[in-house]
């Protein structure tokens, strides 16, 4: 069974430009994560995405970022315009449901420059 | 509020010595907890999780973590650390909607 597909691995752009993540789950998973991770600290949740619908954006800064999951698969998340302070690890999540104690399988994430 | 607390930022411990990360959780439920290894670059993944069976969870690679609901704690284990160990340790708990709420992590280095 396939993971969760990132891309890009790494992402090295100038402050104010846009940019995109993108993320595949693993196969039959309705549930969607997009985390932040910063420097030496734990992941938070942006967003989550149960098929289509956005059921938990409350920590998604919205003047900025924005995100997608037009047929309930793949995911996409967008920072427009970039700030220095975006510069962290970008992770993507996939479970079965949304269940306390269902597992949550991560893909590789995308690492952030913004110079 | 759930929250997680791990008590050190860095563990270090000789090859072959046993490996304790600390843990104490919070928790207005009966909590599902999970911990996660990051190595360099890598994504997270899962070593074992406690929804409420066993107090005592086995994972992979011969971790291992016990659930004690009067210390709050959940603390990882392994009976002999090897150099493939050397990872970031993420104690994690789930609320109510699976939301995961990370610990602050515990780096663990590995000596020759």
């Amino acid at each position: 069974e396939a993971g969760v597909v990132q891309s890009p691995r790494y992402k090295i752009i100038e402050k104010k430009q846009p940019v995109a993540f993108w993320c595949n789950p693993i196969s039959g998973h309705n549930t969607l994560y997009w985390y932040l991770q910063n420097l030496g600290q734990g992941p938070e949740l942006l967003i989550r995405y149960e098929n289509e619908e956005a059921v938990d954006d409350s920590q998604l800064p919205k003047d900025r970022f924005s995100a997608e999951r037009l047929k309930g698969v793949d995911s996409t998340l967008k920072i427009q315009p970039a700030e220095l302070g975006d510069s962290a690890v970008y992770l993507c999540a996939s479970s079965r449901g949304t269940a306390p104690t269902d597992t949550q399988y991560f893909g590789p994430g995308t690492r952030l420059t913004v110079l | 509020a759930q929250s997680v607390t791990q008590l050190d930022s860095h563990v270090s411990v000789s090859e072959g010595t046993p490996v304790l990360l600390r843990c104490n959780y919070s928790s207005s439920y009966s909590p599902s907890l999970f911990w996660y290894v990051q190595h360099p670059n890598k994504g997270l993944q899962l070593l074992l999780k406690y929804t409420s069976a066993a107090t005592l969870v086995k994972g992979i690679n011969g971790f291992e973590a016990e659930f004690k609901k009067s210390e709050t704690s959940f603390h990882l284990t392994k009976p002999s650390a090897h150099m493939s160990d050397a990872a970031e340790y993420f104690c994690v708990v789930s609320d109510l909607t699976g939301k995961l709420i990370f610990g602050q992590g515990t780096e663990l280095s590995v000596k020759p």
